[in-house]
């Protein structure tokens, strides 16, 4: 369902640190999840996904955690840069649901 | 550049008309899926595409409609335009169905006056 959500609308963070970006989750029968960066004007941009049979994926500067426990799904990204400024939103499908529900997105500005 | 393309970028038309929205998936992908994003929605899905037939449908009005056509690109249609039908359209494609990740084109800006 529509069930997905951030914990923060907004996140600033210095360039050069670590930025984590949370997402809870509320619907357990969800096995897939996507991470998206949407920058102004643009579509958004897929980052990183990972399923259910997985706790961490590691991708370019990025890693996604999972936690089914508590159905939160972190998006981690190392050494923020300027150019990571975005909203980003975590979207999440249930077996043979063709749709992703999306959460309402936190927005990265990230500080020179 | 996700491969997927929308056309047109800007349309801006009057309550009561009727658009049509274009979506090109990426070369390959047989689903194609819209969404609306306005500012206190975030992102809807409408509705879903594979391989020209409807496989699932979201919170899309009777007023809007949408085909997939045999060379997989799709059309939106929106029709009596309200203005809160004021949004970011986007398509998005996928190789197949549930459980794959989905690239989004750059969007259809609607503005309805």
């Amino acid at each position: 369902g529509e069930s997905v959500g951030l914990h923060l609308p907004t996140l600033s963070v210095q360039e050069g640190d670590n930025s984590i970006i949370n997402c809870a989750y509320s619907n357990s029968a969800s096995d897939y999840f996507i991470w998206y960066k949407q920058e102004s004007g643009k579509g958004p941009q897929f980052i990183i996904d990972i399923r259910s049979n997985m706790d961490k994926r590691q991708g370019q500067r990025v890693t996604v955690l999972l936690n089914k426990t508590v159905k939160h799904l972190s998006l981690q990204i190392a050494a923020t840069q300027p150019g990571d400024s975005a909203v980003y939103f975590c979207a999440e499908n249930t077996p043979y649901d063709y749709k992703l529900s999306f959460g309402a997105g936190t927005t990265v500005t990230v500080r020179a | 550049d996700s491969g997927v393309t929308q056309t047109p970028k800007h349309l801006i038309t009057a309550t009561g008309q009727r658009v049509t929205l274009r979506c090109s998936p990426r070369s390959g992908d047989l689903s194609v899926y819209w969404y609306q994003q306005s500012l206190d929605q975030g992102l809807q899905f409408l509705i879903q595409y594979y391989n020209g037939e409807e496989r699932a449908k979201g919170n899309i009005l009777e007023r809007f409609s949408a085909q997939q056509f045999p060379d997989l690109h799709s059309e939106l249609n929106l029709s009596s335009l309200e203005l809160g039908d004021s949004a970011l359209y986007f398509c998005a494609s996928s190789v197949a169905g549930a459980g794959y990740e989905q690239y989004f084109g750059p969007g259809t800006r609607l503005t309805v006056t």
